[in-house]
């Protein structure tokens, strides 16, 4: 596609239900990234995708949370349990070969009430 | 691990003067800085960047400039215009397809 899409765009949440956030990156893309961007604060990563490979998941921030590429396009940030401190934008970003840089999805807003 | 402090928080100019937002990075590995437009409710997008093979780069209005040694690099926009009120994020990474670690956003506002 002509960028990154995420969806949904909103969500909202009851506390301890599950969520599940797609990103579709731009056709082509290696490198997927997710962030996570709380209100008034710069986006921290959560976690980088090389095609289906999981290269980094450092910055995940309890085993709640859970991302996967499967077939190195697609991608799915999945949260289980959520808790109100879930609430926070999360932005996908992918990024080509060679020295582009990123772009940025819309981001899914998630609400946990 | 990597961290980036930015400065001022919040910056507020007259439309026609110009804006200068710095950062620091504290890990001297660090070799891709790009900077991002924030609007509200929208994605961040990346209005310039600088490798750490230049010191210098300039788009139109905007430059960034970078020095190695002391590890700070500065965003500059000249003849600011109301469209350019946003909040800007410098970043710091190991190359364009690393995770890139953010700073903390200035929020600009520029009167008309």
């Amino acid at each position: 596609g002509a960028g990154v899409s995420q969806s949904p765009r909103y969500k909202v949440a009851k506390r301890g239900q599950d969520v599940a956030l797609r990103c579709d990156p731009i056709s082509g893309h290696v490198s997927l990234f997710w962030y996570q961007q709380a209100l008034g604060q710069g986006p921290e990563f959560l976690t980088y995708f090389q095609n289906e490979a999981q290269l980094d998941k450092s910055g995940l921030p309890s085993d709640r949370f859970f991302a996967e590429r499967p077939e190195g396009s697609v991608s799915t940030l999945k949260i289980q349990r959520t808790q109100q401190e879930d609430s926070a934008v999360y932005l996908c970003a992918s990024s080509g070969r060679g020295e582009g840089g990123y772009t940025f999805g819309s981001g899914t807003r998630l609400t946990v009430v | 691990g990597e961290n980036v402090e930015q400065h001022p928080s919040t910056l507020s100019v007259q439309e026609g003067d110009s804006a200068v937002i710095k950062c620091t990075y504290s890990d001297s590995a660090s070799n891709y800085f790009p900077w991002y437009k924030q609007e509200l409710g929208k994605r961040p997008q990346l209005i310039i960047d600088i490798r750490s093979n230049v010191g210098e780069k300039k788009d139109q209005r905007i430059a960034v400039t970078l020095n190695k040694t002391a590890k700070h690099f500065s965003l500059h926009i000249t003849e600011t215009q109301p469209e350019d009120s946003a909040v800007y994020f410098c970043a710091a990474s190991k190359g364009s397809s690393y995770k890139l670690i953010f700073g903390s956003g200035t929020r600009l506002l520029v009167r008309p």
